[in-house]
């Protein structure tokens, strides 16, 4: 019940490409899922959040997508660029977050 | 501004060795999470303290893992007689509250490699 799966494992795309990376979450309880951003070597960056009370929330090339029925949230990045090459890590637990249940990690390339 | 402080990056020690890892959270957090990371896996959750008390300690994996935070902002992850299944990157974070509107703030990380 606290599984949160991510997937694709990898992704590569060109630049100025959309980026998809997908998350499935089982615990009804979870009202918090962000996606964080990581560099080699540095800890994870909070990219954006969403609660279950909105569908869509857009922060400038960032997007995430919600469906509380299906219990899956998405991030897409709009114009991709060499610079967002990093692994993206989706996460979900309930407010105030006490213990944030984090995805295995999508490890993405983007090609100039 | 500063952000979370982990000592230190890097630590090599013996199988058996005691450790300790310390974490400076953003200053007036009340909230302060350690998180543990393997190669290629997303941050796996040990402990969480509101203030001084471990609020939630539910993922440290067995009593060699201790964690305090005695005056309520510096807090240190202990590891007694390690194995090598303790390698990994030991994550800190901390924030205001731990409510929607204050996000977790990791630092880089403690990479502990015991061999």
């Amino acid at each position: 019940q606290q599984q949160v799966k991510q997937s694709p494992q990898s992704l590569i795309v060109q630049k100025g490409g959309i980026s998809i990376i997908n998350c499935a979450y089982e615990n009804t309880a979870f009202d918090y899922f962000p996606w964080y951003q990581q560099f080699p070597g540095k800890g994870p960056a909070l990219l954006i959040a969403i609660r279950p009370d909105v569908s869509e929330k857009k922060e400038g090339r960032f997007t995430i997508s919600f469906n509380k029925s299906a219990k899956q949230f998405s991030l897409h990045i709009m114009d991709s660029q060499p610079g967002d090459s990093a692994t993206y890590f989706c996460a979900a637990s309930k407010v105030p977050v006490s213990r944030l249940t984090f995805g295995e990690g999508t490890q993405l390339t983007v090609n100039p | 501004g500063a952000g979370v402080s982990q000592t230190p990056s890097n630590k090599v020690t013996e199988k058996g060795k005691y450790v300790e890892l310390r974490c400076d959270p953003i200053s007036g957090h009340t909230a302060l999470y350690w998180y543990r990371q393997s190669l290629g896996q997303g941050p796996e959750f040990l402990i969480y303290f509101q203030g001084t008390g471990a609020a939630d300690d539910s993922g440290l994996p067995n009593d060699r893992f201790f964690a305090v935070r005695p005056e309520g902002s510096v807090s240190t992850l202990k590891i007694q007689r390690t194995e090598r299944g303790d390698s990994a990157v030991y994550l800190c974070a901390s924030s205001l509250y731990g409510s929607y509107n204050s996000p977790l703030h990791f630092g880089n990380g403690t990479r502990l490699t015991v061999t």
